[in-house]
């Protein structure tokens, strides 16, 4: 299979704990995504990946949540302090220049959070 | 800024009969549409996308949609549902490195 994966897909962790997600993206897509996504609401933009650099950070994302991509392959999402406003479905996203500036996403099957 | 408005969070549709999904665009620069689908406990899947080509967008599994500038809409429209059709399905907008999605349509398709 060569879509992109996430582990884990569950994880539940008490209030104040903190986590931490992984993404690989598919091996020749330059572009990664991170969303977050709760019930009923579409996917929020959280952070964006070129190659290892970070260009771009939605104001949802606090100090709490980092992200990175040291060698432009995988890249991780940790969550500090858990807050019960955290839980929900993280999604990651990877894609590639497709014939101008935006290239189609594919989607991972998501990271479910559920802090209790 | 960029957002997209999704008319309906969810639709109902007889099997057979056409589906008719709305979505309004706000962008302040020509943008790229999108239209996903996502089955339960599985991730987001393209349908079509809409790059500044053909204004009629052909999408996987008989979906089309077509860009309407005057109208800032891109309605996702396929003739005839079938049962396999019943998924949440969400437009999305993008104008480069940020995508913009909508709340979704939950679409049912009653046999």
């Amino acid at each position: 299979d060569t879509g992109v994966s996430q582990n884990p897909r569950h994880k539940i962790t008490k209030r104040g704990q903190n986590v931490t997600f992984r993404c690989d993206p598919i091996s020749e897509h330059n572009r990664l995504y991170w969303y977050r996504q709760t019930l009923g609401q579409g996917p929020e933009f959280l952070t964006y990946f070129q190659n290892e650099a970070q260009l771009e950070k939605s104001r949802l994302l606090s100090d709490r949540f980092s992200a990175e991509r040291p060698k432009g392959s995988f890249s991780t999402l940790e969550i500090q302090r858990t807050e019960q406003g955290d839980s929900a479905m993280y999604l990651c996203a990877s894609s590639t220049r497709d014939r101008g500036p935006v290239g189609e996403q594919y989607f991972g099957p998501g990271t479910r959070l559920t802090v209790t | 800024a960029q957002s997209v408005t999704q008319l309906g969070s969810h639709v109902s549709v007889s099997e057979g009969a056409l589906v008719l999904l709305r979505c309004n665009y706000s962008s302040s620069v020509p943008p790229y549409l999108f239209w996903y689908v996502q089955y339960p406990n599985q991730g987001l899947q393209l349908l079509l996308k809409y790059t500044s080509a053909a204004t009629l967008v052909k999408g996987i599994n008989g979906f089309e949609a077509e860009f309407k500038k005057s109208e800032t809409s891109f309605h996702l429209t396929k003739p005839s549902a079938h049962m396999s059709d019943a998924a949440e399905y969400f437009c999305a907008v993008s104008t480069g490195n940020q995508f913009y999605f909508g709340t979704g349509t939950s679409l049912t398709v009653i046999p």
